[in-house]
């Protein structure tokens, strides 16, 4: 069965780190583009950061630049999102989406989300 | 960066009524726009890409336009399972940006 599923999320303080992996199934994770995209409770989707295939080129948003790192490992088909300084506005569900598509792209395959919560 | 507006914010329709959802880019994204649809306690789901492309398995009574900064989705006899949150999405630049979404409630 072609899916994603996140995992390493949970409850944390502030100022403290996690890590996501996002793990792939029944499709060759180095043949795609990946993305990580996050949703606070109650909230619309919000971009995180983005990775090429082969990892040479990574892309994060302006509130998670400097403290987030995305990485990739296409042997273990697995992504990850290593998340530092975490504040209480990364509270959010975290998910993995695989890229479709050429010039445009698409998020054409989502996991079901890995929640994490930020608080004292 | 590229904003993304989405018109309107929610909206209220009954079984089988025609409705048309705006999202506005702040600048020219060409046709590099993608529409999500997000039901309560799910992760999105790809209805559309490149502004009309209807994604398989999608029903036809979705359907997509626009280019530039202009886009918009239209449902055509809204049926049980539309009622959702959608979401428009560029591709053209990074951030890729999200509008704020347009939840279809049950009048």
């Amino acid at each position: 069965q072609v899916q994603l599923v996140e995992s390493g999320g949970g409850a944390v303080q502030p100022g403290t780190s996690l890590r996501l992996s996002c793990t792939a199934s029944g499709f060759a994770l180095t043949s795609y583009p990946m993305h990580w995209v996050r949703q606070a409770p109650g909230g619309g989707l919000d971009w995180v950061s983005f990775i090429s295939y082969n990892g040479n080129n990574k892309y994060y948003a302006d509130s998670v630049q400097g403290r987030f790192t995305i990485s990739r490992d296409n042997s273990e088909n697995m992504l990850f999102l290593q998340m530092n300084s975490l504040r209480p506005d990364d509270t959010a569900i975290y998910y993995c989406a695989r890229v479709n598509g050429g010039a445009i792209w698409n998020l054409d395959l989502w996991g079901s989300g890995t929640l994490v919560t930020v608080s004292s | 960066d590229v904003q993304m507006t989405q018109s309107p914010s929610s909206l209220s329709a009954s079984l089988g009524d025609r409705l048309t959802i705006s999202c506005r880019a702040s600048q020219s994204i060409s046709r590099y726009l993608n529409w999500y649809q997000q039901k309560a306690g799910s992760a999105p789901k790809l209805l559309i890409c490149a502004a009309s492309i209807l994604q398989s398995g999608v029903p036809s009574r979705f359907s997509g336009r626009g280019s530039g900064t202009d886009f918009s989705l239209t449902i055509n006899s809204l049926q049980p399972e539309d009622f959702a949150t959608y979401y428009c999405q560029q591709s053209y630049s990074v951030p890729y940006t999200f509008g704020q979404g347009t939840k279809v409630e049950i009048k």
